[in-house]
């Protein structure tokens, strides 16, 4: 089982449209989570950290269960410029440790 | 801040030619360089951790007498394929962190690398 599972897309949706990502990680004693951000042919950007509470940044939702060891991403009226490849990463613990990246879920937000 | 200048951004090289990329940590200690690999359609794949002034520890199924990591100081870290095969072309990544850094990891902007 990989370490870090993700939908595999892609995801073709009109302007305007809200999506949701899913992802769930294998390592029980994962501390870290993010959902970050890849263009073509770029470096992967970091969108949110995602914590247990749930956290909001403007469009962006992200949610955390531990128990269920799943973490989700819901984007609300998309624009074009949302259009990526959206990456679900782990850590397993602070410090200096490597991030375990998911294989990514294509989006296009299609005017 | 925390800014990773990585190059070559990208780079075409003969078969059996050795290439070198560097990531340079601009205005912060690098303690700690991770090494990615990221095949078309595929997630970034772990390659290697190295520590300043250590040997790096490779994942499974890297070469180390491939792939030549050398992190002698806190700001610049190098990746050398060496004897390269048109298998090892791929995005080449790497990912600095250390201390004062927010959220511990900073990418360099990656270097696609093109063995004919």
């Amino acid at each position: 089982r990989k370490e870090v599972e993700q939908d595999p897309g892609p995801f073709n949706v009109p302007e305007g449209a809200t999506v949701a990502f899913n992802c769930t990680y294998s390592n029980s004693a994962s501390q870290s989570f993010f959902w970050y951000r890849q263009d073509c042919r770029k470096e992967p950007k970091l969108l949110m950290s995602v914590y247990s509470s749930g956290n909001e940044d403007g469009r962006f939702t992200a949610q955390l269960n531990r128990a269920s060891q799943y973490i989700s991403l819901l984007i609300r009226d998309s624009k074009l410029s949302d259009s990526a490849t959206y990456l679900c990463v782990v850590n397993k613990r602070s410090g200096n440790t490597p991030l375990v990246f998911g294989k990514g879920t294509r989006l296009s937000v299609i005017a | 801040g925390a800014v990773v200048s990585q190059h070559p951004s990208w780079v075409i090289c003969k078969s059996g030619t050795s290439v070198k990329i560097e990531c340079r940590s601009l205005d912060f200690q690098a303690t700690t360089m991770f090494w990615y690999r990221q095949f078309p359609k595929q997630s970034l794949m772990l390659m290697a951790t190295s520590n300043e002034g250590s040997k790096a520890t490779y994942e499974q199924g890297v070469e180390k007498d491939k792939f030549l990591i050398n992190h002698a100081s806190l700001t610049l870290s190098t990746l050398t394929v060496t004897s390269a095969h048109p298998e090892d072309s791929s995005f080449y990544i790497c990912s600095a962190t250390g201390p004062l850094i927010p959220y511990g990891y900073t990418f360099g902007s990656g270097t696609r690398l093109t063995v004919v």
